[in-house]
């Protein structure tokens, strides 16, 4: 299985701030990574597939980036309703497979 | 647009099987790819399988041995049966679409997602 590994595991921002979040995969996965976004009791919501292509009605405070086994994810300024947990997921080889999550805060 | 509905027992006992249905409406289950994924509490995300609108299954290999997914494309619903369950497989189960493009070939991303049900094994 493709190992995903996400950087931080938990994250303290302000309001207003610049959050980024890194996605490692074990091996080449080209630009076959998604963003999803899970609030408190709430189902994942898809915000980025394809590595940067933004989801329709997704805000363009969100962005993601990078190829092969790199990957970041931003919030250019953070909002309290972006107060949730993150993960990135791969589909370059099944079975499909997540990052543990990076649960976002707000300071 | 779409919305996808979770249901089944919330209690199974270990060694039992689970049995959960999803429930589309507002298009149909044919032309489209269909995913169940779990979250343990507290735990992340878990892709378990999916079917294909033709009836083909792909399940996760630590899952496989017991995972079983079926539509009923009569009822515009498409289900998962998990074998021998024990305290490890407690968890939030999400049912999701994957877009089909007209090649056949699958999109790896789940949009939308059911709101998710609860499943705990008791002893």
């Amino acid at each position: 299985d493709i190992q995903m590994t996400q950087s931080p595991s938990s994250l303290s921002a302000s309001v207003g701030d610049r959050v980024t979040i890194t996605c490692q995969a074990s091996q080449d996965i080209s630009n076959y990574l998604n963003w999803y976004q899970q609030k408190p009791g709430k189902a994942p919501k898809l915000l980025i597939y394809d590595s940067s292509d933004l989801e329709t009605g997704v805000p363009s405070r969100f962005s993601g980036s990078g190829s092969g086994t790199d990957f970041t994810f931003t919030i250019t300024s953070l909002q309290p309703e972006d107060i949730a947990t993150y993960y990135c997921q791969q589909y370059d080889d099944l079975p499909y497979t997540f990052g543990q999550g990076t649960k976002l805060e707000i300071k | 647009q779409v919305q996808l509905q979770e249901s089944g027992p919330g209690l199974v006992k270990s060694s039992e099987t689970l049995s959960l249905t999803c429930s589309v409406s507002g298009g149909s289950i044919s032309s489209y790819c269909w995913s169940w994924i779990r979250q343990p509490p507290g735990k992340g995300l878990e892709w378990i399988g999916y079917l294909y609108h033709s009836g083909s299954t792909n399940y996760n290999p630590s899952l496989k041995s017991r995972v079983t997914i079926s539509v009923d494309m009569s009822k515009n619903q498409f289900s998962l049966k998990l074998s021998s369950v024990t305290a490890a497989d407690t968890a939030v189960y999400y049912c999701a679409r994957q877009a089909v493009l007209m090649s056949g070939g699958i999109m790896g991303w789940f949009d939308p997602w059911g709101q998710g049900t609860p499943v705990t094994v008791s002893s």
